[in-house]
């Protein structure tokens, strides 16, 4: 099954909007990285986290650990802001990163 | 802000020729990956290394090699390139103490 479940696995919004994606982990970590993908196809890393929130300009991303979820915000969403939405997280005991399948986020004007 | 870069950003290749794709990190990583990323599979993890002259297999090493001659420099080999190795490649680099990951820009790469 899905170790790292992403959703919704398509949003579109219209630009200024907020939105929340999610990331649910079916795997016992203790971090866990947001990226995006943009269009032109490259990926960038949003976040690094561990228990708790980090913000950046419009993006906030939280994690919770006990309760196995992450959540990415967006607030006043901008065209460059499309894309694809990564989540990923090692599983206990290992490095190697679980890619979550994406939430593929469209912002219209 | 890492920086990682790949060459060559476009490859066309024929079935049964060599490919090599080359990245290159400045941020003096320990670690780096070679992943590729199809539609349908999302990204899957080919080769990795913990240091110049480190290479282990990730989870799809089948048809690659990899060369790390370098703490900076990390290549991944098609010695007989096939269709099916038609894809996107990325390679990424993380320090070894948290494992954040950054990514190359990319290299796409068809087997006509």
């Amino acid at each position: 099954g899905d170790q790292v479940k992403q959703s919704p696995s398509a949003l579109s919004l219209q630009e200024g909007t907020n939105s929340a994606l999610r990331c649910n982990f079916s795997i016992a970590t203790t971090t866990v990285q947001w990226f995006l993908q943009n269009p032109r196809g490259s990926l960038m890393n949003l976040f690094y986290l561990v228990p708790g929130t980090k913000e950046n300009g419009r993006l906030k991303s939280t994690f919770n650990s006990k309760e196995s979820y992450s959540t990415l915000h967006i607030r006043d969403a901008q065209l460059e802001d499309s894309g694809t939405y990564f989540c990923a997280a090692p599983s206990s005991g290992s490095w190697q990163l679980i890619f979550g399948s994406g939430t593929q986020l469209t912002v219209m004007p | 802000e890492a920086a990682v870069t790949q060459s060559p950003r476009n490859k066309v290749a024929v079935t049964g020729g060599k490919v090599t794709l080359s990245c290159n990190q400045t941020n003096n990583h320990n670690n780096m990956y070679w992943y590729r990323q199809d539609t349908g599979h999302g990204l899957r993890l080919i080769h990795y290394s913990y240091g110049a002259g480190s290479t282990e297999k990730g989870d799809i090493p089948d048809g690659y090699k990899a060369s790390r001659p370098s703490q900076e420099n990390f290549s991944l080999i098609l010695e007989l390139a096939t269709p099916s190795q038609t894809s996107v490649y990325f390679c990424a680099s993380a320090t070894a103490n948290t494992g954040q990951l950054y990514f190359g820009e990319g290299s796409k790469l068809t087997v006509l």
